[in-house]
């Protein structure tokens, strides 16, 4: 079955730490794109690429870092610049023109 | 700037009713609009996806409309079920030339059995 996988499912962060969230796509799609979710907020775009080996910063791509060198897989580095970075992060991907997205199932990212 | 709102935040209806959940954009120069649900801490199911150039799409009991001249949307459930229970998202397209979505809070839908 075609689909979105992201990994881990819960991540947890020490101070100071990077981490990196997975998304892996398999429906041949060419655009991607990473949301950050809080509680009360709408999703919030961090970052997307629209083709391989070329990605535009997002609303809030700052203490985010990412990378697109393959069509299938695009992911996220949360640095240690991100202040507040506890959140659920959904990653989704679109086939070329207005056709609409599918999603991952999400990765909570706690800081301990 | 395209905004997105949904109004209201959170609703509660008894099994069987029919219901619309409502969601309002700025720029009505959209490519088009999506409805998700969301149950608790999972991904965004896609429900209906309705172009620029069509009015309404359904699927099952849902039924979504866009007037874009008014800058509205709306997604009807018939004969809700307790099943139905999510929080709902609509997005649409920003106006910038690409395909980006912009996305509304959404509404929490309980449905009490």
């Amino acid at each position: 079955d075609g689909g979105i996988t992201q990994s881990p499912k819960y991540l947890f962060r020490k101070e100071g730490q990077n981490v990196t969230l997975s998304c892996e796509q398999n429906l041949n799609h060419d655009a991607m794109y990473w949301y950050r979710q809080d509680p009360g907020q709408g999703l919030r775009l961090i970052y997307y690429s629209q083709i391989v080996n070329d990605f535009q910063k997002g609303d809030i791509a700052e203490g985010y870092s990412v990378s697109r060198e393959k069509k299938e897989s695009f992911p996220l580095t949360v640095t240690s610049a991100q202040k507040n970075p506890t959140a659920f992060y959904l990653c989704a991907s679109s086939p070329p023109g207005p056709y609409g997205y599918t999603f991952g199932s999400g990765t909570r990212l706690t800081v301990v | 700037k395209q905004e997105v709102t949904q109004i209201p935040a959170a609703l509660s209806v008894p099994e069987g009713e029919n219901l619309v959940l409502n969601c309002s954009f700025t720029d009505s120069a959209i490519y088009n609009l999506q409805w998700f649900r969301q149950d608790p801490g999972k991904g965004l199911t896609s429900l209906l996806l309705i172009q620029s150039s069509q009015r309404e799409q359904t699927s099952g009991r849902l039924n979504a409309s866009l007037d874009k001249s008014s800058g509205r949307s709306t997604l009807y459930i018939a004969a809700s079920q307790p099943g139905d229970s999510a929080t709902y998202l609509c997005a649409a397209t920003d106006t910038s030339g690409t395909y980006k979505y912009i996305f509304g809070t959404g509404t929490r839908l309980k449905v009490l059995a």
